[in-house]
C-alpha cells in the first residue's frame, strides 16, 4: 500500500511566521505534489517536483515555496504566512516519467491556521 | 489549457435513487480522467479512472469525448456514498493533474 505521511495534520500560525510542511512517500515515485484545498474551489495546484531537486510552479505558487532533496520528500515552505493561507493542504505522490501523471496517492492533509 | 468542470457543488438523493455527479472537461491532447473521492474524515482516494473500464463501490464513469464528459453514475445510491467527489485531468500536460471544484453528495436515508 502506498503510503503518503504529512508530518503535521494541525498547526496554528501567527502572520509573519515561517511555515514548514513536511510529506514523506514510501513507493519510490518520481512526482510529488502540493496541493491546496479550500471550500467551493476544489484542488488548486502549488508546485510539483518530477524528480529530486526538481521543481515546477502550479497555478497558485504566490507566497510560496518547495524544496525536494530527496526523493521520497517534498516540502511546503511559507516564507512569511499569512491570513489568506490558512487551508487545509494536501501532499501527493504518484508514478510517472517525463511529462506524465498517472494516479495520484495523497496525505491526510495539513490544515494550516494563520492568525 | 486545461480545465475540468463540476456543475453541481451540492448534490442530494435518497437512498436506492439514482445517482450522477457531472463533470466536463476540455482539454486538446488525450485525455485521462480520474473520479477521485474523500469521505468524512479521510484522505482523498482514487475511486475510478476512465482506462480501466470498471465498476467500483456500484459507480461507473464513461468518457465521451464528444460531449468531453465524464459523468460518474451509480443506479442505487447508499447512504456511504455521501462523501465528497472530484473529477481531475490528468495525463501528459507537464505533469500536472487538474481538479475539478468537487461536488459534495448527500445520500439521505
Amino acid at each position: 500500500d502506498v503510503k503518503v505521511t504529512q508530518s503535521s495534520r494541525y498547526l496554528v500560525k501567527r502572520t509573519g511566521e515561517k511555515v514548514f510542511l513536511e510529506c514523506v512517500q514510501d513507493m519510490d515515485h518520481e512526482n510529488m505534489f502540493w496541493y491546496r484545498q479550500d471550500p467551493g474551489l476544489g484542488l488548486r495546484l502549488i508546485y510539483f517536483s518530477y524528480d529530486v531537486k526538481m521543481k515546477e510552479k502550479g497555478d497558485i505558487p504566490e507566497g510560496y515555496s518547495v524544496s525536494r532533496e530527496k526523493k521520497e520528500r517534498f516540502s511546503l515552505i511559507l516564507e512569511s504566512a499569512s491570513t489568506n493561507q490558512t487551508s487545509m493542504y494536501l501532499c501527493a505522490s504518484s508514478w510517472g516519467t517525463g511529462w506524465y501523471t498517472g494516479e495520484l496517492f495523497f496525505g491526510e492533509g495539513s490544515r494550516l491556521t494563520v492568525l | 489549457a486545461q480545465r475540468v468542470t463540476q456543475p453541481e457543488k451540492l448534490l442530494s438523493v435518497f437512498k436506492g435513487a439514482p445517482v450522477e455527479l457531472k463533470c466536463n472537461y476540455s482539454y486538446s491532447g488525450s485525455p485521462e480522467l480520474f473520479w477521485y473521492v474523500q469521505y468524512s474524515r479521510q484522505r482523498l482516494q482514487l475511486l475510478l479512472r476512465h482506462i480501466s473500464r470498471e465498476s467500483i463501490k456500484g459507480f461507473t464513469a464513461d468518457l465521451n469525448k464528444g460531449e468531453t464528459s465524464f459523468h460518474l453514475k451509480k443506479p442505487f445510491a447508499q447512504e456511504e456514498d455521501s462523501a465528497m467527489y472530484y473529477c481531475a485531468l490528468g495525463g501528459t500536460n507537464a505533469g500536472k493533474s487538474t481538479f475539478g471544484d468537487g461536488t459534495t453528495l448527500t445520500v439521505k436515508p
